[in-house]
């Protein structure tokens, strides 16, 4: 079946601008996380929804972050304003929904967007 | 704070050998730990994982060594072919919260022939 897909996969803007960054999870996967990959840097966690539970925010970096899920499904992580070190390469990942030890489930990784803020 | 150290940074072997690559972790609360591959332009995945109940997992030419009272775990793969040339990061988390992974900065592999 479909992986996760994310879109658009390049995004240029310039400072100061809003942008909107979309992740479209595995089918039936209810867990659903944002991370961020910086240059030479391994992936941070921003954020993590799981089915109508409220969102872990505890990884977004500012409050100029903020995500959505709509429907359990598809989620939007948007940037407000953005700065230049907001420039890097965001991933989505989803899994299964857990059962015992659940949270051993695979993560599975979308191709990410590459945010570059001029 | 890091909590997952990832060591070295780049890597470059020949093809037919040995490429190995260690993390520590801080965080006792850890006890699942996998290492994923990720291919330019595309998203990290899922290689091998271990829990800390056993010190050693074997999938075909990829081993992860753990120990767990000095903190540390390693994946060792043998016969590198250039197939393998990836960037590759452990990762670990906690049976608990939101069971995000914590991430190492990643190895950057290059197998020559």
């Amino acid at each position: 079946g479909a992986g996760v897909s994310q879109s658009p996969s390049n995004k240029v803007t310039e400072k100061g601008k809003d942008v909107e960054l979309r992740c479209d999870p595995i089918s039936g996967h209810t867990a659903l996380y944002w991370y961020r990959q910086s240059l030479g840097q391994g992936l941070e966690f921003l954020i993590y929804f799981q089915g109508n539970s409220a969102p872990d925010k505890s990884g977004l970096p500012s409050d100029r972050f903020s995500a959505e899920r709509t429907g359990g499904s598809v989620s939007t992580l948007t940037i407000q304003r953005t700065q230049q070190e907001d420039s890097a390469v965001y991933l989505c990942a989803s899994r299964e929904p857990g059962l015992a030890g659940g949270s051993y489930n695979e993560q599975f990784f979308g191709p990410g967007t590459r945010l570059t803020v001029l | 704070q890091q909590q997952v150290k990832q060591s070295p940074q780049s890597l470059i072997v020949q093809k037919g050998g040995i490429s190995i690559i260690n993390c520590a972790y801080e965080n006792t609360a850890f006890d699942y730990f996998p290492w994923y591959q990720q291919f330019p332009g595309k998203g990290p995945a899922l290689l091998i994982a271990i829990r800390p109940d056993v010190s050693e997992k074997k999938e075909g030419r990829f081993t992860i060594s753990f120990n767990k009272s000095a903190k540390q775990f390693s994946l060792h793969i043998m016969d590198s072919q250039p197939g393998d040339s990836a960037t590759y990061f452990c990762a670990a988390n906690s049976g608990a919260g939101s069971y995000q992974l914590t991430f190492g900065k990643g190895t950057k592999l290059s197998v020559i022939p």
